[in-house]
């Protein structure tokens, strides 16, 4: 079945680093890729999203690209601020079902 | 306006209890979804459903149910509370489109079962 792999957290960060978020994926056919944005007390929202091979998602100074070759969609920014502390979902969207399938979450943190 | 709204925000409820969390979307999406999300932000379907089909994770316990008045409400029905169901429910939406689309997730009900 479909299924998501990203890198276990949490990730700490000093403000203006460099951010990666590593993001795998297993899917037949050929997916939606998303990354979910959660912030603290809050429900999930959509950050980026990419629909086909070579797609880059970006918003907010985020950025992901859809990679079959290597089934990866990772997250990057170039300078993460304070604000952007939260955890971070990879997920996939699939022709064979309508049900979006997670990754377990990334928590990040970025101290001042 | 809320595109997705779940009621209450917080529930505090003894163990043994029956309860329900209410979630509408006025987004007129055909699917909408439950999650469960433990103490370490691990999101787990609990259901989805569209107005053909009902789908149910089978670990999920009978004592949870989802109740569908019409197409822009799915309630969560939980029957006999344990302490183990202390998490945060989110309910979701998305236009049944094959899973391309992305997911409306509302502000989550945190349940405490004591």
């Amino acid at each position: 079945g479909d299924s998501v792999t990203q890198m276990e957290g949490p990730v700490t960060l000093s403000e203006e680093a460099f951010l990666t978020i590593n993001c795998t994926y297993t899917a037949t056919g050929y997916p939606s890729l998303f990354w979910y944005v959660q912030y603290p007390g809050e429900g999930l929202q959509l950050l980026l999203k990419a629909t086909k091979a070579d797609d880059k998602g970006s918003n907010k100074g985020f950025e992901a690209t859809y990679r079959k070759e290597t089934t990866s969609f990772h997250l990057e920014k170039g300078s993460v601020q304070v604000s952007d502390s939260a955890v971070y979902f990879c997920a996939l969207g699939s022709g064979g079902s309508y049900i979006p399938t997670f990754g377990r979450g990334t928590s990040l943190i970025v101290h001042p | 306006d809320t595109a997705v709204s779940q009621t209450p925000k917080y529930l505090v409820t003894q163990m043994g209890n029956d309860k329900s969390i209410k979630c509408e979307q006025n987004l007129g999406h055909d699917t909408m979804y439950w999650y469960k999300q433990d103490s370490k932000k691990f999101l787990k379907i609990m259901f989805s459903y569209n107005n053909k089909e009902l789908i149910i994770n089978e670990t999920v316990p009978n004592r949870f149910s989802p109740k569908s008045p019409d197409k822009a409400h799915l309630n969560l029905h939980i029957n006999s509370l344990e302490l183990g169901d202390s998490a945060v429910y989110f309910c979701a939406s998305s236009q049944d489109d094959g899973g391309g689309t992305e997911a409306f997730f509302g502000q989550g009900t945190r349940l405490t079962v004591v």
